[in-house]
């Protein structure tokens, strides 16, 4: 079973507005990734946060842990219509594997 | 550098025929993992290597094998293929993910069964 699960499912917003994806899991781990696919292709690394950070930014991207409640969000600031993907979050727990969650499907409206 | 690349991209087979999927990456990467992706679903590992000549079993491993027999390349075959084997096929490689390395992924092999 997956480990993951992201909320929401699916997100449509306006562009110009934040976009704001949510992930939990069950297992302690050592880091979390976020992941975003584009239609019809493979996956693309967004950023990482280690298991003893609370924060992180990457241009446009923001993304929290806490691992208190075993859980990240990711926010993205500024959405712009190149930004319409779904969007994994993946926790590694010391085995060299990912467990991805199912995902949330962002769609930008022009 | 192409990075990861999979043959073939698309693939139609009949059930109980066989098929073997490649992956090559050019990164010198120790790991390498072959992933299915189902409509609306996550990815779920089938099976993975930490090195030449190793081989795991993922998640969803039954009905296939794997061979990684060179550092660059990770075969997934299909001995009997199954109308449930109907799915998007990834492949990635990484670096150390527990020293924080990200995966890299292959553009995905569409596979149906009919």
């Amino acid at each position: 079973s997956q480990q993951g699960e992201e909320d929401p499912q699916a997100l449509s917003i306006q562009e110009g507005e934040n976009a704001t994806m949510n992930c939990s899991y069950k297992t302690s781990i050592n880091n979390l990734q976020w992941y975003r696919q584009n239609s019809g292709r493979g996956l693309v690394h967004l950023i990482l946060i280690r298991s003893n950070e609370r924060e992180k930014h990457s241009g446009r991207l923001r993304v929290t842990l806490d691992t208190s409640k075993k859980s990240s969000s990711l926010l993205i600031t500024a959405s712009r219509a190149a930004d319409t993907a779904s969007y994994f979050c993946a926790t590694e727990q010391g085995a060299q594997k990912l467990v991805f969650g199912q995902g949330t499907r962002l769609t930008i409206n022009p | 550098n192409a990075g990861v690349t999979q043959t073939p991209k698309f693939r139609v087979l009949k059930t109980g025929q066989s098929m073997t999927l490649l992956c090559a990456q050019d990164m010198n990467h120790e790991y390498m993992y072959w992933y299915r992706q189902d409509p609306g679903m996550g990815l779920r590992l089938i099976h993975y290597s930490v090195g030449e000549g190793t081989t795991a079993k993922g998640e969803v491993p039954d009905g296939y094998n794997v061979s990684r027999l060179k550092k660059q390349n990770f075969l997934l075959g299909l001995e009997s293929a199954a109308p449930s084997q109907t799915s998007v096929y990834f492949c990635a490689s990484s670096a150390s993910l527990s020293r924080g390395f990200e995966q890299y992924f292959g553009p995905g092999t569409r596979l149906t069964v009919t």
